[in-house]
């Protein structure tokens, strides 16, 4: 997926253990996203960013933190992983709103965590 | 919670039938997409319609949105067995983007 990249992209950990994963754009896009997949949810907003050290909450934050120093990295944390969290996290970018409104998203690879 | 909800949750077809995905909504959208994903990879992007806009096409894709009924569909003609993927709507209210659980298309040769 040119212009964003997602590492690690597979991590095993154990329960209670903090794990960092990283999204990287070369794109200059203002807003960045994560969200977490899990079968039969579809894609749910964990947090997203709308710019550097400006971020807001999704409709599952609960236990996720992040943290935006530079336009370029979007780092998602989960302070003490639990098997809840067991997922595929994507990260997605996208542009300022152009003149109509519109904000389409370009999708990282993903990464699947297994909480053990 | 999930602001689209696509119907139905799997479709399979014969390659050069027409596929039908309908996806309803709860609130108010600036805007619709829908994104298809090909099994183990990101979303990819197909098609935007407006919250102003009753119907677009884009080469074999057609989507159709009624703000009344806070619904939209995604009919894609003449598939093809390259069309097997999930696809999903979402809406988009004030760049807070949502996506439903996906439909998963299977198109059988």
């Amino acid at each position: 997926d040119a212009g964003i990249t997602q590492s690690p992209r597979h991590k095993v950990t154990e329960t209670g253990t903090p794990v960092t994963l990283r999204c990287h754009q070369t794109e200059n896009h203002r807003y960045m996203y994560w969200y977490r997949q899990d079968p039969g949810h579809g894609l749910r907003l964990i947090h997203y960013s709308y710019g550097v050290k400006d971020t807001d909450k999704g409709e599952v934050s609960d236990g996720y933190s992040v943290s935006r120093s530079k336009t370029e990295d979007f780092l998602l944390t989960l302070e003490s992983a639990t098997s809840s969290q067991t997922s595929v996290y994507f990260c997605a970018i996208s542009p300022a709103f152009d003149r109509s409104g519109a904000n389409v998203l370009t999708f990282g690879a993903g990464s699947r965590l297994t909480v053990l | 919670s999930q602001q689209g909800e696509e119907d139905p949750q799997a479709l399979s077809i014969q390659e050069g039938e027409n596929a039908t995905m309908n996806c309803s909504y709860k609130t108010s959208i600036n805007n619709l997409q829908w994104y298809r994903q090909n099994s183990g990879r990101g979303l990819v992007h197909l098609i935007l319609i407006r919250s102003n806009e009753r119907e677009k096409h884009s080469g074999r894709l057609r989507v159709t949105l009624d703000t009344s009924k806070k619904s939209s569909s995604l009919l894609i003609t003449a598939s093809r067995a390259a069309d097997t993927a999930s696809y999903f709507c979402a809406t988009d209210v004030n760049n807070d983007m949502r996506f439903g659980a996906g439909t998963r298309l299977t198109v059988k040769p």
